[in-house]
């Protein structure tokens, strides 16, 4: 299937940073999803995406759609412990059953 | 607020036995869907169902099949269980109406299964 590929794979910061991820494919998509998964959760929704250029805040994250379409970029400024997990961007597929694929994920670590 | 319960949170069984793993939930979502999550490999779709008794590969279906014989539950079947397939496994639902603000799945917790 369609691979997406997400970078950095894993981050170590202070508490204070700002962090920065992002995630890249070869086809162009329609929408992009941002999940965020807390140590033994399951991943949940923190923003979604749905026209090129768009920029979407919640909270402290800031998301944005590529102008390309083939990206997406996420932000989180003044980080906290809280942030530590792991964070997944997704496209979602051309039906309305909802299928994503998902990237591999960024696990974030965040020293107080 | 929507609930997705997995029935195991950690399984451990033996290469060649038959493992069933559940999932429940209550919102009467038309669209469940089985993951399986591994390091540095994200979350990859082994089956997802539509609607009762519908269903449909993901990327990775092989060696897995699905059971959907009522619209709340969803359950995968590992039919001769692999130490390949000792994974993170999550479950998520998602309401079906096909409106494109309806992308937001909802996953259960997980269950961590280990194939010895």
């Amino acid at each position: 299937g369609q691979q997406l590929n997400q970078s950095p794979q894993s981050m170590f910061i202070q508490e204070g940073e700002d962090v920065s991820m992002n995630c890249t494919s070869s086809s162009i998509f329609n929408t992009w999803l941002w999940y965020k998964q807390d140590p033994g959760e399951g991943p949940v929704l923190l923003i979604a995406l749905y026209k090129a250029g768009e920029l979407t805040s919640n909270g402290r994250l800031t998301a944005q759609f590529g102008i390309t379409r083939k990206d997406s970029f996420l932000n989180i400024s003044a980080s906290i412990p809280s942030d530590v997990g792991i964070y997944f961007c997704a496209r979602a597929g051309g039906t309305s059953y909802g299928k994503l694929t998902f990237g591999q994920g960024t696990i974030l670590t965040v020293h107080p | 607020d929507v609930k997705v319960t997995q029935s195991s949170r950690y399984l451990v069984k033996r290469t060649g036995e038959k493992v069933f793993l559940e999932c429940v939930q209550d919102m009467d979502h038309e669209n469940m869907f089985w993951y399986r999550q591994d390091p540095g490999l994200g979350l990859r779709l082994i089956y997802f169902s539509y609607d009762v008794k519908m269903k449909e590969k993901g990327d990775i279906p092989e060696g897995y099949s699905v059971s959907r014989e009522k619209k709340e539950r969803f359950s995968l079947i590992l039919e001769s269980a692999s130490t390949n397939q000792t994974s993170m496994y999550l479950c998520a639902s998602r309401d079906g109406t096909g409106a494109l603000a309806n992308e937001k799945l909802f996953f259960g917790s997980g269950t961590q299964l280990s194939v010895l």
